[in-house]
């Protein structure tokens, strides 16, 4: 089946570093890759939706510069946190799908997420 | 958007049947209806998507009604490593469509 691979599963940084966590689809091409961030309790919340080669498209609230998504290729996507604070800390959580919407019979397929400390 | 309805929480015990019910009221025409299990600190997992009538697979079965208003996501003789969040989505093949995710359904199983 389609693999997602995620890396890394855990980081703990320091405020004020920007940490960078790779998605990369392994066995598939995807056309659109999906981040996500989830606090402890809570469920999955959309920050942006990125297309090879394009610009990432972010949702309401998420700030863009502080978020940074790199789309370059078919298998890879990656999010940069600018500037941590321990309010960022999180469990981030990557998804790709080859038609790009997630339906369709071609459901999104999920890395195992990524823990973010910020001490 | 299709906003979906689960509930929260649900218990059962080892070896029984376990239903989930999920209500999407405002499905598109085009809309898939797809469940996910979620497991603490994993990304969700993909179990089974259907469009409508029945869908089964080695895992669980899809049940949709004919108005596709609900869908109900059935676990046969659950064990205790089923005990997992379960989320309901709906998303079709419109541009910009994207997965939003709703409460999911806790399920606890127990001995």
């Amino acid at each position: 089946g389609a693999v997602v691979s995620q890396h890394p599963s855990w980081v703990i940084c320091k405020s004020g570093t920007s940490v960078k966590i790779e998605c990369r689809s392994l066995d598939f091409q995807a056309t659109t890759m999906f981040w996500y961030r989830q606090f402890p309790k809570q469920s999955l919340m959309l920050m942006a939706t990125s297309n090879e080669g394009s610009k990432a498209t972010y949702e309401q609230g998420v700030e863009k510069d502080k978020f940074l998504i790199n789309h370059a290729s078919l298998t890879l996507s990656t999010l940069t946190v600018t500037s941590a604070h321990p309010e960022d800390s999180s469990f981030y959580i990557c998804s790709a799908s080859t038609t790009g919407f997630g339906g369709d019979n071609s459901p999104l397929h999920f890395g195992n997420g990524t823990r973010l400390t910020v001490t | 958007l299709a906003k979906t309805t689960q509930p929260i929480s649900m218990d059962s015990y080892e070896g029984q049947e376990v239903n989930i019910t999920c209500s999407h009221n405002n499905i598109a025409t085009n809309d898939y209806i797809t469940w996910y299990q979620q497991f603490p600190s994993q990304g969700p997992r993909f179990i089974i998507q259907g469009y409508k009538t029945k869908v089964t697979n080695e895992v669980a079965s899809l049940f949709i009604p004919a108005d596709r208003k609900s869908s109900t996501l059935s676990l046969p003789r659950v064990s205790l490593s089923d005990t997992a969040v379960y989320y309901c989505l709906v998303a079709g093949t419109g541009g910009g469509n994207k997965l939003t995710f709703g409460t999911g359904t806790q399920l606890k199983v127990e001995l």
